[in-house]
């Protein structure tokens, strides 16, 4: 069976530091993965999308970036964080074809310091 | 530009009262609707909808897709604590990276 692994479940970074969050994709092959962002009980705003390695796009411009080195492996990351890049982050994914819904991750919890 | 609107946007009801959320939206290229539930975490899937007037049905919860009203509803009758969560629609659309739009979702609450 499919399984998504997100980590770290929480994170608290001082602003200006950098940011690594990682998703992984076991049981299944060329998956597209997304990247999103949930504010405090609200609904989800894609930010990045991706149909296979190294092919990424952007939904939203801002202070991230997201990169696809294996197929099965999705990387959010920024260089300096900003205190409103605080959220809930949460990985997805889905078949390459048809019409799939979306799989998630348990999602990251970031603090901005 | 794409939009989907849940109301309400917060609800708070007694067990065993029935509910019915709301989705609207506005898509260029309309693939599906799904509904998901979101507890404390991952979101996870209730219903996939394609198709008007076709009622998908789940234990409590049911929902149907209205393509000329461009609208979606969920049910849940009996509600009990445990259904107290976020629920979230999103539209799918016809592109290659199966693009979710969602909504800002109904935050419920089943007091006992």
């Amino acid at each position: 069976s499919q399984t998504i692994h997100q980590w770290p479940a929480t994170l608290v970074q001082p602003v200006g530091s950098p940011l690594s969050l990682e998703c992984t994709v076991e049981g299944t092959s060329n998956p597209n993965l997304y990247w999103y962002r949930q504010a405090a009980g609200r609904g989800l705003q894609l930010l990045f999308y991706s149909v296979g390695i190294g092919q990424i796009s952007s939904e939203v411009p801002q202070n991230l970036s997201a990169s696809r080195p294996q197929d099965r492996q999705f990387i959010l990351s920024s260089k300096k964080l900003l205190l409103s890049d605080s959220g809930f982050y949460l990985c997805a994914w889905s078949v390459r074809w048809g019409r799939g819904y979306q799989h998630f991750g348990d999602g990251t919890r970031l603090s901005i310091l | 530009e794409d939009k989907v609107v849940q109301s309400p946007l917060s609800l708070v009801v007694h067990e065993g009262d029935t509910v019915t959320l709301n989705c609207s939206y506005e898509v260029t290229n309309f693939r599906s609707l799904l509904w998901y539930k979101q507890e404390k975490k991952a979101p996870t899937f209730l219903f996939m909808l394609t198709s008007s007037g076709i009622e998908k049905k789940s234990g409590r919860l049911s929902s149907i897709l209205d393509k000329k009203e461009l609208s979606s509803i969920l049910n849940i009758t009996a509600t009990q604590t445990g259904d107290s969560a976020i629920y979230l629609c999103a539209v799918d659309e016809e592109t290659s990276g199966s693009r979710l739009t969602f909504g800002e979702g109904t935050q419920l609450t089943v007091n006992p």
